[in-house]
């Protein structure tokens, strides 16, 4: 089945590390990846990670995958306040079409 | 990366009448696809795209309330027709990169009154 889930809201302090978890239920997703949504704006690709890798990292984004759990973070080291967003975890339904989680909200905070 | 640009950004538009979006992508791409987000949720896929064929409606959604178009290798229309204020919504337009990044155009922000 397609069922992605995330928390719904997350508070940082400026300069922590933010750590969002989403959990997804189709074993054969090839690609999962991380959105973000600035308020009045689309949606941003930051990263995305192949189903057979356990890690991937892009600067300030560590992605981490835990296929057998279905489990995916995204961590941001170093928060600032422009990463305050809604940010979207979705996994690729039999490679073309997308299934996305809730999203989580970010808040940073000075 | 592809780049996608939809018009229009925004509309407020009465109830009964259509509005048509435009998916305009500055690359060839096999795929096209039309989501939407209800306010304050998430993205929900409408229909996949496919240049000379019909495109593929997803459950819940049918061609009569949004036709769409596919002419070329960059271009979409999406048309909410009749509209109510449920479909006040963002509506996406979307493309694969090969296989692996999916790309979303800015949204059109609509709100039927």
């Amino acid at each position: 089945g397609e069922d992605v889930e995330q928390s719904l809201f997350l508070s940082v302090r400026e300069g922590d590390s933010s750590v969002i978890n989403c959990t997804y239920t189709d074993s054969s997703s090839t690609y999962l990846y991380w959105y973000k949504q600035e308020p009045g704006a689309g949606l941003q690709l930051l990263t995305y990670i192949f189903s057979n890798m356990d890690m991937k990292q892009d600067q300030r984004l560590t992605v981490l995958l835990n296929k057998k759990d279905k489990h995916l973070s995204l961590r941001i080291a170093d928060t600032q306040t422009g990463d305050s967003a809604i940010y979207f975890c979705a996994e690729s339904i039999n490679d073309y079409k997308l299934s996305f989680g809730a999203g989580t909200t970010v808040t940073v905070r000075a | 990366s592809a780049v996608i640009s939809q018009k229009p950004s925004r509309d407020i538009c009465q109830r009964g009448t259509s509005l048509t979006i435009q998916c305009q992508v500055d690359s060839q791409v096999t795929m096209m696809f039309w989501y939407r987000q209800q306010p304050g949720q998430s993205l929900t896929l409408i229909a996949t795209a496919n240049q000379g064929s019909e495109a593929t409606y997803e459950s819940g959604f049918v061609i009569d309330k949004f036709p769409i178009s596919r002419p070329n290798l960059t271009f979409s229309t999406l048309t909410v027709s009749n509209m109510s204020p449920e479909d006040s919504s963002i509506y996406l337009c979307s493309v694969k990169g090969g296989n692996t990044e999916a790309f979303f155009g800015q949204g059109t922000r609509l709100t039927v009154v």
